[in-house]
């Protein structure tokens, strides 16, 4: 595998379930990322992770939880989701030094597109 | 706060003309990263080009070029010899001195031939 790899591609579920997204990088990134990409609306950035903290949290609701194991592996804990929440997934990453630089590329998943219904 | 604006939602190009995507940006902070992403209806983002708000040069990758004019806040993009492969959305992103790609509405590009 390279790049940014995402499972499930596609997933489908109920209000009550639980699922998990799951997102892992072969490029030796210290940075993760989780998108959420809505019809009609700009990327919205949920978290950051960098170096297995979490950076920021974007005002994202507690039905979304993260979990980053390690700085190759990203998860997204879904659990009472609403209709709304509908939407693609993208995972990215990229790799961050001491000091943050503009210039650091993100590279992107192919995405989750989950339907909530 | 940072803002990407991109007015046009959709254009039509035939195959082998160059297009141009509008980007304007909004930012107070000197130093600033611009970036445009491609996004096919596969879902996934692929980078096409980046230029850094101290660059004197226009960014060149390949078939893209950005026209990078600061002091009128714009960075458009610019794909010459279009391909029927280039219909797809694309995003101009920004980001400053914290880890947020700030994105644009996108503009979807389809190549007639």
């Amino acid at each position: 595998e390279t790049g940014v790899t995402q499972t499930p591609r596609h997933l489908v579920m109920g209000m009550t379930n639980k699922k998990s997204l799951k997102c892992e990088q072969h490029l030796g990134h210290n940075a993760m990322y989780w998108y959420k990409q809505s019809a009609k609306k700009p990327l919205e950035l949920m978290f950051v992770y960098n170096f297995k903290e979490q950076t920021e949290n974007n005002s994202v609701p507690s039905r979304f939880s993260p979990e980053c194991p390690n700085s190759s592996h990203l998860f997204l804990h879904l659990h009472t989701l609403q209709p709304e929440d509908s939407a693609l997934y993208l995972c990215a990453s990229s790799q961050e030094g001491g000091v943050l630089a503009v210039g650091n590329e993100q590279f992107f998943g192919p995405g989750t597109r989950l339907t909530v219904l | 706060a940072q803002k990407i604006t991109q007015t046009q939602p959709g254009m039509f190009v035939q195959e082998k003309e160059a297009v141009t995507l509008d980007c304007t940006y909004d930012t107070s902070d000197p130093s600033y990263g611009l970036f445009w992403y491609k996004q096919p209806s596969s879902g996934e983002m692929i980078f096409l080009i980046y230029q850094g708000s101290y660059d004197q040069q226009n960014a060149t990758e390949g078939r893209y070029s950005l026209n990078f004019q600061k002091a009128r806040k714009s960075a458009n993009l610019v794909i010459s010899a279009s391909q029927l492969g280039d219909s797809a959305m694309y995003f101009c992103a920004m980001r400053v001195n914290d880890y947020k790609l700030s994105f644009g509405a996108g503009t979807t590009v389809t190549v007639r031939a």
